[in-house]
């Protein structure tokens, strides 16, 4: 069964930092393209970022082109976000999914960013 | 950037009627690079359709996609009290992957 396990959300300043991780199992991860999703309180999903399974191609969205990073580690079957410079409307649950097409999805991590 | 805009934004029937939604995009999705998730209260979204017609694995056939280029659909022929819900569609055919806003199936 596969499974995505987000983790590291939490309570931020504005103009802090923070790093999500998603722990991969039930597949083979190194086998596939990831993606970070995410959806602010009451909104609709957006799209953050894109990374292909050996790290080859990655894609951001303009919303969070140079603050945020994406990584994978595929010994560890792990994948990140590196979130630098938050500001209050990067305030939103962080999913991870396998794809694209998004076929498995994470529960999710919520980040605040408030003062 | 590929803009998706969905309608309508809520969509008001009761159970057993027929479901048609809608998904327009700014320009053409390539290769019809084109899915539709449904998203519950409080869950992660479900992937229902990729590829812009087909199902995923362990969607009902009561779910189908159609559309190409700038117009997609989503149809469900008779809805299930478990269909209300968000859905959303997805271009993932260039970067960035853009969702639309949703629409909103609501039991009338």
């Amino acid at each position: 069964e596969v499974q995505l396990v987000e983790s590291g959300g939490g309570l931020v300043k504005p103009g802090g930092s923070l790093r999500l991780s998603c722990a991969a199992s039930g597949f083979t991860f190194s086998s596939y393209s990831m993606n970070w999703v995410r959806q602010a309180p009451g909104k609709g999903l957006e799209w953050v970022s894109s990374i292909s399974s050996s790290s080859n191609y990655i894609y951001y969205a303009d919303s969070v082109k140079g603050r945020f990073t994406i990584s994978r580690d595929n010994a560890k079957n792990s994948l990140y976000l590196q979130m630098n410079s938050l500001r209050a409307e990067d305030t939103a649950v962080y999913y991870c999914a396998t794809g694209p097409p998004l076929v498995s999805w994470g529960q999710g991590t919520l980040v605040t960013v408030s003062s | 950037e590929i803009v998706l805009t969905q309608s309508p934004g809520t969509l008001s029937l009761s159970p057993g009627e027929r479901a048609t939604l809608s998904c327009r995009a700014s320009q053409s999705v390539s290769s019809s690079y084109l899915a539709w998730y449904q998203q519950k209260p409080g869950q992660a979204p479900r992937l229902l359709i990729y590829g812009a017609s087909s199902r995923a694995t362990g969607i009902p056939d009561r779910f189908s996609g159609s559309g190409s280029g700038t117009d997609f659909t989503l149809t469900i022929s008779r809805l299930e009290p478990e269909d209300f819900a968000v859905y959303y569609c997805q271009q993932y055919g260039s970067s960035p992957y853009t969702f639309g806003l949703g629409t909103k199936l609501e039991i009338k």
